[in-house]
């Protein structure tokens, strides 16, 4: 069975750290993987794609890393801030069917 | 730029009511389609996905269907709505399945 898994749960850190958030999943045959930003009530607002024969990904402050044959992957947030406060899911792409994480509830406080 | 729309935002319905959600998307042709289900607590559930008009593939037995009676037009629906069916309801778009989702504000259902 296909599954997408995320630690931790939830995190609260204080503004300026950098944020590690991890992402497993159990069948490395994808065909890439990316992270999703969700804010509260809204919909999902995708952040970085990387393609299974990719590394990584870099977006501003974020960096994404693909580890397919240990079934892993990160989310790195440097310098985090207040308005990065969301939830970040970890979405795997099979054949032809998205599997998503439960997420990473993310609280940055000033 | 390509845009999608869903409506309505929120919804409250009475167990046994019926219902249809809509989801229209701009600026783009012969997209991928789909409706997930994102259950409190729970992580985002494929409901169906559409690769063309009239063309409804299901990923998972329910009390919910779906059509496409439009190139960009997905509609989803039941005919007697289910406690278990509340939810929001997300609906999204891709070129193709292996290029990235891009996702509608949602629609928020409760069934009462």
């Amino acid at each position: 069975k296909q599954e997408v898994t995320q630690i931790p749960a939830a995190l609260s850190v204080p503004e300026g750290e950098n944020l590690v958030l991890n992402c497993s999943f159990t069948d490395s045959a994808i065909y890439n993987l990316q992270w999703f930003r969700q804010d509260p009530g809204k919909g999902l607002t995708s952040l970085l794609l990387i393609q299974s024969s990719q590394r990584e990904q870099t977006s501003g402050r974020l960096n994404a890393s693909l580890d397919k044959s240990s079934g892993r992957s990160t989310l790195y947030i440097a310098a985090s801030q207040p308005g990065d406060s969301a939830t970040y899911l970890c979405a795997v792409l099979y054949t032809d069917k998205l599997i998503f994480g439960t997420g990473t509830r993310l609280q940055v406080f000033p | 730029s390509q845009t999608i729309h869903q409506w309505p935002a929120t919804l409250v319905q009475p167990v046994g009511s019926p219902l249809s959600l809509e989801c229209t998307v701009e600026g783009t042709s012969n997209p991928n389609l789909y409706w997930y289900r994102q259950a409190a607590g729970r992580g985002l559930q494929l409901l169906f996905y559409s690769v063309g008009i009239g063309q409804i593939s299901s990923e998972v037995p329910q009390n919910l269907s779906a059509s496409r009676p439009q190139d960009r037009q997905f509609i989803l629906s039941s005919k007697k709505l289910l406690l278990s069916d509340s939810g929001f309801y997300l609906c999204a778009w891709s070129t193709n399945f292996q290029e990235t989702q891009y996702f509608g504000p949602g629609t928020r259902l409760l069934v009462l």
